[in-house]
């Protein structure tokens, strides 16, 4: 069975730190990577996604992950938060076609001035 | 366009009472997913329609729990009778057939649901 496992529960950043997001999962198929985002009272949304290709994916406001098949990690990363940012974060893996995603616990993200 | 869609944002009922949730996925999408989050767990896979089809009910918990979509438009997901642990936010997801590449899920804003 796939699980993915997100190393932090809570981190709390200070504005224009740098954010780095642990996310391995385990599957020995072929998987679509996403991290999606929640931000306070927000529908879950889609800040990133891997199916193929370069394993650097860059996503909407400023956030990137890396894929790395030997580690089965996709790590999420900004190089400087800011107070927007604050927000709940998943990392999903899917098998490819149209199939459910397995989610990790999630990460709360709290960024203070 | 508009987004996924689900009602009733809020639910508070008591052990023993029948709850219906309701979702509308984005027009022309087939897929339609149910999600669950239990405070504090994961976000946890539920049941896949493809149109009106049940394609995978392997998350589903109990028989308490009964999905539909007929017309393979909206869905929805009654419990019956709810119990304390049923408690959660419930998440509709929905996305288009065939885009395999993809696999995207646009997501609802979930139903919270309370039982007391």
């Amino acid at each position: 069975a796939q699980s993915v496992s997100q190393h932090n529960h809570h981190v709390i950043l200070s504005e224009a730190a740098s954010l780095e997001l642990g996310c391995n999962y385990s599957y020995g198929g072929t998987v679509n990577l996403f991290w999606y985002v929640q931000y306070p009272g927000q529908h879950l949304q889609l800040l990133l996604k891997y199916f193929s290709g370069d394993p650097l994916v860059k996503g909407i406001k400023g956030f990137e992950a890396e894929f790395i098949k030997s580690k089965f990690s996709f790590n999420l990363r900004k190089p400087s938060v800011q107070w927007s940012d604050t927000a709940e974060y998943f990392c999903a893996v899917g098998k490819r076609g149209n199939t459910p995603l397995v989610f990790g616990k999630g990460t709360r993200l709290s960024v203070i001035a | 366009e508009a987004g996924v869609t689900q009602f009733p944002s809020h639910s508070v009922i008591e052990k023993g009472q029948t709850v219906t949730l309701r979702c509308d996925p984005i027009s022309g999408h087939d897929n339609l997913y149910w999600y669950r989050r239990v405070m504090g767990k994961e976000i946890k896979f539920l049941l896949h329609f493809v149109k009106e089809s049940k394609q995978d009910e392997s998350g589903m918990p109990n028989n308490r729990f009964l999905a539909e979509r007929t017309g393979g438009t909206y869905s929805t997901l009654k419990v019956q009778p709810a119990e304390l642990e049923d408690s959660g936010v419930y998440f509709c997801a929905s996305s288009p057939l065939g885009l395999a590449a993809s696999d995207e899920q646009f997501f609802g804003p979930g139903t919270r649901l309370t039982v007391l």
